[in-house]
């Protein structure tokens, strides 16, 4: 199975800041790599598939790139309302699995 | 309105078994391959399990965490999922959420339900 890490675990930003979370893949996975955003107590929502594409409504100050085994999610200008845990996941392979999670909170 | 909703969670003790539901609406599930994602309280997210539709047989995925002991499976003219949770262990404590994959999305999960609360203990 595809072994998902995600660096860092946890990071402190203040809103503005430019911010980029990295995903790395323990195999090559193409372009199969989506980002998942999480509200404390919320249901996790689909904010990049296929590596870098903008899913529909979610803000353009997100954008992903990377392809092979590392991807990152970098966020523009970090909102007040960007603050949450973001999940990488894989689905090159019938088992998917998601990485760690990074949570970023307010510095 | 499109959504997925889980239902079935509860508590059951150690050894038990339980079965969770998720009704979809506002969309054909026939037309998809569909997920369980769980979450333990306070912990990340960890993929259980597909099942796939109609042209694919209806063939199922599992993580190895449960396989053998997990069981998906649907009824497209119910537009439902469910989940056969048998020998029910304390790390299978978690937020079960189904999840609907779509293609066009390099497979990705593009819609969640909101989740069903299950509880292992004794």
């Amino acid at each position: 199975d595809i072994q998902m890490t995600q660096s860092p675990s946890s990071l402190s930003a203040s809103v503005g800041d430019r911010v980029t979370i990295t995903c790395r893949a323990s195999q090559s996975i193409s372009t199969y790599l989506n980002w998942y955003q999480q509200k404390p107590g919320k249901v996790p929502e689909l904010l990049i598939y296929g590596a870098s594409s903008l899913q529909s409504g979610a803000p353009s100050r997100f954008s992903g790139g990377g392809s092979g085994t590392d991807f990152t999610l970098t966020i523009s200008s970090l909102q007040p309302e960007d603050f949450a845990t973001y999940y990488c996941q894989q689905s090159y392979t019938a088992v998917f699995s998601f990485g760690p999670g990074t949570k970023v909170d307010i510095k | 309105e499109v959504q997925l909703v889980e239902s079935g969670g509860g508590l059951v003790q150690p050894g038990g078994s339980l079965r969770l539901s998720c009704a979809a609406s506002g969309f054909i599930i026939s037309d998809h391959y569909m997920d369980w994602v769980r979450q333990a309280p306070g912990k990340g997210l960890e993929w259980v399990g597909r099942t796939r539709n109609k042209p694919k047989r209806y063939t199922t995925e599992y993580a190895a965490s449960v396989k053998g002991r997990f069981t998906i499976s649907r009824d497209d003219s119910k537009n439902s999922l469910y989940l056969q949770m048998n020998s029910l262990r304390m790390e299978d404590t978690a937020v079960y959420y189904c999840a609907r994959i779509t293609y066009s999305r390099s497979n990705a999960f593009d819609l969640w339900g909101q989740g069903t609360m299950v509880t292992v203990s004794s």
